[in-house]
């Protein structure tokens, strides 16, 4: 069965500095695409950056890049230069099909 | 487009009465989901439905719950009876068909069951 795997519960970064929410994927499928997407205390989901399970260069979309290594089944998301809005639950999705599968979630929180 | 709008907000209900939680699609979205939302499970797929039609409701807890979809932009989805374990936020998202599209949420519905 399809699986979303976020295995850091809780994250600290200092302002400014980069941070790598890891996230692993199980399936047997040869298509399918990843998502991160961001949970701000007003509980709103926000998505933030998509990879393609075909495409070759990583997704960036600003501060936020997918390290995304096929072969390992993981799709790390990188916040370059936090800042203290980024403080938040970060989810990591799948898509298998056509339901999308999301992970128990990193809480991260930014230290000014 | 207003985005995906669910209503209402914030319910909070006696145990043992119906419920129901309102979602109107992103206009030309074919699919429509129900996400509940609680510490303990996290983000689970209740029920999704493509152009109006349930594909798979195989995340509905038990029969008490229910989802329609009588039209392309209002799709509902009812509690009756409601039990304090249901308190969870529901999130409703759309999404179009193709692949490489993320999945569009409501502000979702805070429901407490007392």
């Amino acid at each position: 069965a399809q699986k979303i795997t976020q295995t850091q519960p809780g994250m600290f970064v200092q302002e400014k500095e980069a941070v790598t929410l890891d996230c692993t994927y199980d399936t047997s499928d040869q298509s399918y695409g990843l998502f991160w997407y961001k949970q701000p205390s007003s509980g709103e989901m926000i998505f933030l950056i998509y990879q393609g399970s075909y495409d070759e260069q990583n997704a960036t979309e600003g501060r936020y890049s997918l390290n995304f290594q096929k072969a390992r089944k993981s799709a790390n998301l990188v916040i370059s230069a936090s800042q203290l809005g980024d403080s938040a639950m970060y989810f990591c999705a799948m898509r298998d099909g056509d339901k999308y599968i999301f992970g128990t979630g990193t809480r991260l929180k930014v230290l000014a | 487009d207003a985005g995906v709008i669910q209503s209402p907000r914030h319910e909070v209900t006696e145990m043992g009465q119906e419920v129901t939680l309102r979602c109107k699609p992103i206009s030309g979205h074919d699919y429509l989901f129900w996400y509940r939302q609680t510490m303990m499970r996290g983000l689970e797929l209740l029920i999704y439905f493509n152009n109006n039609v349930p594909i798979d409701d195989s995340g509905m807890p038990e029969d008490r719950f229910s989802a329609k979809m009588p039209n392309a932009s209002f799709s509902t989805l009812k509690i009756q009876p409601s039990e304090p374990r249901d308190s969870a936020v529901y999130f409703c998202a759309s999404t179009p068909t193709g692949g490489g599209k993320e999945a569009f949420f409501g502000q979702g519905t805070r429901l407490t069951v007392v």
